[in-house]
């Protein structure tokens, strides 16, 4: 299992806002950056956040990334959601020195 | 522009080794980290492990050290996994991917390759 915890799947309505929790179950979340990737079907994995709360270039301002200390926790919120945005959003941060994925969570804009 | 091409669809029967490629251009290959990524069918990332093509330097997850081997080849830019003695489990979608910034692992995966399909079944 991996050290970063997602739910599953969360769904909301178009125009609404959704967050997307990534808890860290051993060391702090702030002890290193978290990323968060998007991946459609039959699509790579594309950052749509960066170390936190950085956005790429490309990327619209409706994504953006926090990290609450007293949950040990990264959240991804996505507004004004598009039906676009349904895909797969996983977490991403380090262990050590080894790369670690969260379980993904399916977003459904329905 | 960067770009990362893996080599193609592969199909395996259990027992049987196998290499697939991925070909960085547009950067300084020696400069950049390559990752692999492994995605079981429906299922979520997996990192598998990264290495440094400069020197060849290269790291495993625990979950796939002496599964697999990592390697590349910066003569041509290109980086491989391996495997010597594939299983039914190894059936998954392997991606390869480069960090946003030079000489660190600890950057996030910015580009990545279009992923290489391998089925293992007798």
């Amino acid at each position: 299992n991996s050290m970063l915890s997602q739910p599953h799947s969360v769904s909301e309505s178009p125009g609404k806002t959704v967050t997307i929790s990534c808890t860290r179950s051993s060391g702090s979340i702030v002890s290193n950056y978290v990323q968060w990737y998007q991946q459609r079907p039959g699509s790579a994995p594309t950052t749509v956040i960066y170390e936190d709360d950085q956005r790429p270039s490309g990327v619209s301002d409706r994504f953006s990334g926090s990290i609450d200390r007293s949950s040990n926790s990264a959240s991804l919120t996505i507004s004004g959601l598009k039906t676009e945005d349904e895909a797969e959003y996983y977490c991403q941060s380090y262990d050590s020195r080894n790369v670690v994925f969260g379980g993904g969570t399916k977003l459904t804009v329905l | 522009e960067v770009q990362l091409v893996q080599s193609g669809a592969e199909v395996k029967k259990p027992g049987e080794s196998l290499k697939i490629s991925c070909k960085g251009s547009g950067y300084s290959f020696t400069s950049y980290w390559i990752g692999w990524v492994r995605q079981m069918p429906g299922k979520g990332l997996e990192w598998m492990g990264i290495i440094y093509p400069g020197d060849s330097d290269t790291r495993y997850s625990p979950s796939f050290q002496g599964q697999v081997t990592i390697s590349a080849d910066k003569s041509i830019n290109t980086a491989y996994l391996q495997w010597n003695s594939l299983k039914a489990s190894d059936t998954a979608l392997y991606y390869c991917a480069r960090p946003r910034e030079a000489y660190t692992s600890s950057s996030h995966f910015d580009y990545w390759g279009q992923g290489t399909l391998v089925t293992v079944s007798s």
